[in-house]
Parts: structure tokens; C-alpha cells; sequence
């Protein structure tokens, strides 16, 4: 399985900053995604990021507010930009293992304060 | 979408075998069936995936009947250890990847 970290594991936040969170995998992915995890709540879907074409958000997300990078096959970038203390909450990065069957590996994830 | 049902919460024992299951009515033809481990302040830990019928692995047993529309997850002989959220996860990239959604989860709780 894949290894994945994450950068900064955690952070606080002034509202109105932009924060940018890397995702770094330990081998080539094709498929990587990024969820949001308020205290206490379940996983949200973000985006799904293929490399070298633009990611793909879900219903209620836009790219002005989460833009994300996927520069090569191991990286990738979430920010979160212009914040507010509603965007508190865990962003969890995960890749896909095995093509298509929906098993992911997930990092541990980066807790974002903003006051 | 094929929406996942689980129960909220549930309690155990050490040394006891505890089986969560999830119900997935409108599962696809392309779905897989996939659980999830997670503990406070930590991304999910994969646990088992299958498509029918039982797969085994050394850490849990996944039974799927005939009909795909449940799963059950068996973790036999729970340790404190295994105190954690339980998500049950259904879909594919087949059938889009919007489909990977996380329910609310099982808190699985596991007492002396």
C-alpha cells in the first residue's frame, strides 16, 4: 500500500489567508483526492485530481475557493483560500490503489484552525 | 448513488467477535463494497474490500449475499485496540468517483 504525508500536519489561521496543504505519495498514482473532515463528522469529497488534467470537484465546491495542483504522479496541492472560521476542519489527502475498486490510502491529514 | 446505512454506535467486549453491517439498497453492477478503519486524529485505514460472497483477510471477514444490497463487516475477537469508527464505503470508479462517499460511520466501542 501507498505511503502518504502530509504538510503542515496542522495549522491556525488568520480569516481571509489562503493556506496551501501538500500531499506527498512514496510511488506513482494516478488517482489522488482530497476530503474534508469536520470535528465529529464523516469524510467529505473535495476534488479528484488526475495528473495532468483539472480536477474534478463535487457539488458544493468550487476551484476559486479549493484551487488544487497535480504536477506530477507523487504530489499534489490543496489550498484553501481566502478562509473563514467555517473552513475549520481536518483536509485529508488519499490516493487510489488498484485501479478503479474505490481502495484508497489516506495520509494523516492536516487540521486547519482559523480564527 | 448508493447510499450506505450503518448503525451509529455499538459496544462490545474484549475476545468478542462483532459484526457491523451496512445496508447499501441501490448498489451498482460496477460497486465494490469497502470498510474503513479510523481512529481519532488519523486518516482512514483500509480494511477489507469485496465484490460478493465472504473474503477473508488477517484482520476481518467481509460477507456480501446474493443480492449485494448489505455487508457485514466481522472483526473477531475484538481488543481494546480496535475502538474506532467503522465506514462502510460502496462504489467505483466505474460508476463514478463521486460515489466514493463516506456515511456517518460506526463508532465501535470496546470495553475490559
Amino acid at each position: 500500500s501507498a505511503v502518504i504525508s502530509q504538510k503542515p500536519s496542522r495549522d491556525i489561521c488568520q480569516r481571509g489567508t489562503s493556506l496551501t496543504i501538500q500531499c506527498q505519495v512514496d510511488s506513482q498514482v494516478t488517482m489522488m483526492f482530497w476530503y474534508r473532515q469536520q470535528p465529529g463528522q464523516s469524510l467529505t469529497l473535495i476534488a479528484t485530481a488526475n495528473q495532468g488534467s483539472e480536477a474534478t470537484y463535487e457539488s458544493g465546491f468550487v476551484i476559486d475557493k479549493f484551487p488544487i495542483s497535480r504536477p506530477n504522479l507523487t504530489f499534489s496541492t490543496l489550498t484553501v483560500s481566502n478562509m473563514s472560521p467555517e473552513d475549520s476542519s481536518i483536509y485529508l489527502c488519499s490516493v487510489e490503489d488498484r485501479g478503479g475498486r474505490g481502495e484508497q490510502y489516506f495520509g494523516p491529514g492536516t487540521r486547519l484552525t482559523v480564527t | 448513488l448508493a447510499k450506505t446505512t450503518q448503525p451509529i454506535s455499538m459496544d462490545s467486549y474484549e475476545g468478542q467477535e462483532v459484526n457491523i453491517t451496512c445496508s447499501h439498497n441501490n448498489i451498482a453492477t460496477n460497486d465494490y463494497i469497502t470498510w474503513y478503519q479510523q481512529f481519532p486524529s488519523q486518516g482512514p485505514r483500509f480494511i477489507i474490500q469485496g465484490y460478493k460472497t465472504k473474503v477473508t483477510n488477517e484482520v476481518a471477514s467481509l460477507f456480501i449475499p446474493a443480492d449485494r444490497k448489505s455487508s457485514t463487516l466481522s472483526l473477531p475477537r475484538v481488543s481494546l485496540s480496535d475502538t474506532a469508527v467503522y465506514y462502510c464505503l460502496v462504489g467505483s470508479s466505474y460508476s463514478g468517483y463521486s460515489t466514493l462517499t463516506f456515511g456517518k460511520g460506526t463508532m465501535l466501542l470496546v470495553s475490559p
